[in-house]
């Protein structure tokens, strides 16, 4: 089992680019997230989505788009980044006892 | 709404020596409880949970904590750090507001051990 992956590891971008921040999972899980870490503040949820075609937004959704693409895989989408956007990116999904299984992380830095 | 506030940014202990991290919650409802663990450039790992079973948790690497309803707190020890312990660690408390299985994070404790 290859657990909870992300794509890329790293990457830079300028501002008013975008991107696509790719997740996938092999665990069967229905429920996936999105977070950012930045230093001091812990984890914040963008964006979650608790079964496949549904997508809800967390505490920090701005700036930020998210598909739902099947149950494997949920993607999070930069349209216009900003450097506030600077970031480690997370991504885990859960089973029915609430535990949480994350990926690697993507860190991002806009420039 | 649930809430959850780590004591301590940052604890140095000596190896061998006890560790001591500190978690309080708020919530309105009986709540499920987290600690992860990240080492450096890695993702989050789950160390233990409680889930409204026993009160003294027993997780991975000798870790353990204790859930006391009266002091709102889950603090998480160990009796004897190693320098593998030095690592960043989160609570974190179930969200009831928005989907099941939401996790609301605390900031974190950022753990040294010197040798």
């Amino acid at each position: 089992n290859a657990g909870v992956t992300q794509t890329p590891k790293f990457q830079v971008l300028k501002t008013g680019q975008s991107m696509t921040l790719q997740c996938a999972q092999d665990m069967n899980h229905n429920s996936m997230y999105w977070y950012r870490q930045d230093p001091g503040m812990g984890l914040r949820l963008i964006y979650y989505s608790a079964s496949e075609g549904t997508t809800d937004k967390g505490e920090v959704p701005n700036g930020y788009n998210v598909s739902r693409l099947n149950k494997r895989e949920f993607s999070l989408r930069l349209e216009s980044a900003a450097p506030s956007q600077t970031s480690v990116y997370f991504c885990a999904s859960s089973e029915e006892s609430a535990t949480q299984y994350f990926g690697p992380g993507t860190r991002l830095t806009v420039l | 709404a649930q809430s959850v506030t780590q004591l301590g940014s940052h604890v140095s202990v000596s190896e061998g020596a006890l560790v001591l991290l500190r978690c309080n919650y708020s919530s309105s409802v009986p709540p499920y409880l987290f600690w992860y663990v990240q080492y450096p450039n890695q993702g989050l790992q789950l160390l233990l949970k409680y889930t409204s079973a026993a009160t003294l948790v027993k997780g991975i690497n000798g870790f353990e904590a204790e859930f006391k309803k009266s002091e709102t707190s889950f603090h998480l020890t160990k009796p004897s750090a190693h320098m593998s312990d030095a690592a960043e660690y989160f609570c974190a408390v179930m969200n009831y507001g928005g989907s099941q299985g939401n996790l609301i994070f605390g900031k974190g404790t950022k753990l040294s051990v010197k040798p």
